[in-house]
């Protein structure tokens, strides 16, 4: 069955970089892309960017622009997201969820990692 | 304050029908197919509807997706007490080289 298990919760201070590790199992890691979707506490979903694990193509929210990275280790079927310069509201549970391969749109995100808490404090 | 707009709250008794509205525009609902999430307390989104109406394997044919010019709506027929979740749009949208946008999401109460 088709699962995306995420890195455990982070907690940093301001101004330091986490990265989030996503490994899936189940299905072909490089026919498929991974999307990834924060939540800040009591608040919606907001995306933050796509990665093709077939090719490594990005798209990234132009909000986050310059202070995202997304990777994929086809070797070990996991992507990463990597967020620098954070800040206090920066603090949200970070999915990554299956996507289309070949482009960031498409029909949606089929099966969803169970989140990973990334508090930023000082 | 969410591209798509939804309405913060709904309800219904068990049995009922009730239907999540999520209203957006040319540049994404208008042009691209929605896509309806729900969300369980403490857990990960679902994906409910996509492509405007279609069902993932495993989705009681209880929930139903339309889609009408900038508009769309997830309807919930027999309601039950499992439903009770949050309920999230969404569409691409083509400005700004592209992106994904939700709604603010509807919290969904069984009386």
């Amino acid at each position: 069955q088709v699962q995306l298990v995420q890195s455990g919760a982070e907690v940093k201070k301001p101004g330091a970089s986490v990265k989030v590790s996503c490994k899936a199992s189940g299905y072909t890691f490089t026919s498929y892309g991974i999307s990834w979707v924060r939540q800040a506490p009591g608040q919606g979903l907001e995306w933050m960017g796509w990665i093709s694990a077939y090719n490594g193509n990005t798209n990234y929210a132009q909000k986050l622009q310059g202070r995202v990275t997304m990777t994929t280790d086809t070797s070990t079927s996991t992507a990463y997201m990597e967020l620098r310069s954070l800040r206090s509201d920066d603090t949200a549970v970070y999915y990554c969820a299956r996507a289309s391969s070949f482009s960031p749109g498409g029909s949606g995100f089929d099966y969803w990692g169970q989140g990973t808490l990334v508090t930023v404090s000082s | 304050q969410s591209v798509l707009t939804q309405p913060p709250s709904a309800s219904g008794t068990p049995g009922q029908r009730v239907t999540i509205s999520c209203s957006g525009s040319s540049s994404n609902i208008g042009s691209n197919t929605v896509n309806w999430y729900q969300q369980l307390p403490g857990t990960a989104p679902k994906l409910l509807i996509y492509s405007n109406n279609q069902r993932p394997s495993g989705v009681p044919d209880r929930f139903s997706g339309s889609k009408s010019g900038t508009s769309a709506s997830l309807a919930i027929s027999g309601l039950q007490s499992e439903d009770e979740a949050d309920y999230y749009c969404a569409a691409w949208d083509d400005s700004l080289n592209g992106h994904w946008v939700f709604g603010g999401g509807t919290k969904l109460t069984v009386l």
